[in-house]
Formats: C-alpha cells, structure tokens, sequence
C-alpha cells in the first residue's frame, strides 16, 4: 500500500525568507503523480504543485518549487520570498493507479511578520 | 462553473441521528470522490463514482454510510445512526478521466460534522 510521510508537524518562518516541507513516499507504482496541497482555515485544498513521476524535470509554479527525488522516494516542497497569505497547513499527497489520493498528516506552516 | 460545491457547510446533530450531505462537482467531471478528514490528518479516501457507478468504498466506510450519484450528476453521502467517531470533515472532490488518464481534482470546501 502506498504511504506518505510529513515529519515536520509545524514549521515556522520569517516573511520574505525562504522555508523547505518535507515529504517521504512509498509506493511500488512506477507511474504517478506527487501534490502538493494548501488548506486554509477556509478548508479549500488548493492546489500548490503537481508532479509527474515520469519527468526528472522539478516543478515550479512562481514562488514555489519542489525537489524531487524518485530513487529516495522523496518530494520536498520550497517556499521563496514567504509572505503571510502563505500560512496554512500543507499536505503533501500521492496519486498513482488507483486514481486516489494518498495524504501525509500534514505541516502547518506559520509565517511571522 | 463556481467549483465544487458541498452544503452544508457544517451541520451538528446528536448522536443515533441520520445526517446527509450533498456535492455537486464540477459538471463536465465524470469522477467524484469523498475523502473524510479528522482534526490534525490528511483527508481519508472513501469512496469514488465514474458517472453513477459506484467504483470502489473503503473499508473506512461501514455499513451505517451510503453514498449514491443519481445520473452521475450530484451526489449524496448519508450517515445513518452517527456515532461521536463520526465526527470530521467529509471532502468532496471531482475529476476528468478521459481515456484513464487522470487530470487532477478539484476539492470542495468540505462539511464539518459535529456529532454531540
């Protein structure tokens, strides 16, 4: 069965630095995809960064931007230039073959002013 | 299209009491999915229909939980007799999965349910 792991309960950073969230995965898939997801206090998950197991390339999307290691089963996500809207808790998930979600327990992360 | 949409947003009711909650995906998605969510954890896969087929349920899904997409459109998800242990947030989310490949989700806000 496929597991995915956030060590980093909570995290804190300073407004405009940057932040690294930790993610492990298991899986004996070789086809899948990586998230990384956003929940507010709204409890919108909302998509932050999507990867594809298959691309060696890491995503980016603006500020945010994820180090992923396939053989190390690991999929970390950073935070450029951190501003407080980015406080929320961050789920990193796992999507393979059975078209259902795998999520981490989650970190939440606190942005300070 | 406004998203995902879930009502209602929270809903209290007493033990032994039967409780249902509605989500209307996002209408050209054939794949909708209910995860729950309890406090401090990622969301939990429950369930999953391709139109108004029933594909796969959990075994988090006992026998007091019924879920049904009349027409593959909106769905619904009934508790009966709830239990405290009920008590989370149940997530909706839908996809497009044309030709098996899976495009991403789309979650909705959620409805948190409080089981007194």
């Amino acid at each position: 069965a496929q597991t995915v792991t956030q060590s980093q309960p909570e995290m804190s950073v300073q407004e405009a630095e940057t932040v690294t969230l930790s993610c492990t995965y298991d899986t004996s898939e070789s086809d899948y995809y990586l998230f990384w997801y956003k929940q507010p206090p709204s409890r919108q998950m909302i998509l932050v960064i999507r990867q594809e197991a298959y691309k060696q390339q890491n995503a980016t999307e603006n500020r945010f931007s994820v180090n992923f290691q396939k053989a190390a089963k690991s999929f970390s996500l950073k935070i450029s230039d951190s501003q407080l809207g980015d406080a929320a808790m961050y789920f990193c998930a796992y999507l393979g073959n059975f078209n259902k979600f795998y999520f981490g327990s989650g970190t939440k992360l606190n942005v300070k002013p | 299209d406004t998203g995902v949409s879930q009502n209602p947003r929270h809903k209290i009711t007493k033990r032994g009491q039967n409780v249902t909650f509605r989500c209307d995906p996002i209408s050209e998605h054939n794949r909708l999915y209910w995860y729950r969510q309890t406090l401090g954890q990622g969301p939990e896969f429950l369930t999953y229909f391709q139109n108004e087929a029933q594909l796969e349920k959990s075994r988090l899904l006992s026998d007091r939980f019924s879920a049904e997409r009349p027409k593959g459109s909106f769905s619904t998800l009934e508790i009966q007799r709830t239990e405290q242990g009920d008590s989370a947030m149940y997530l909706c989310a839908s996809s497009l999965v044309p030709g098996g490949t899976n495009y991403g989700y789309t979650f909705g806000s959620g409805t948190r349910l409080t089981v007194v």
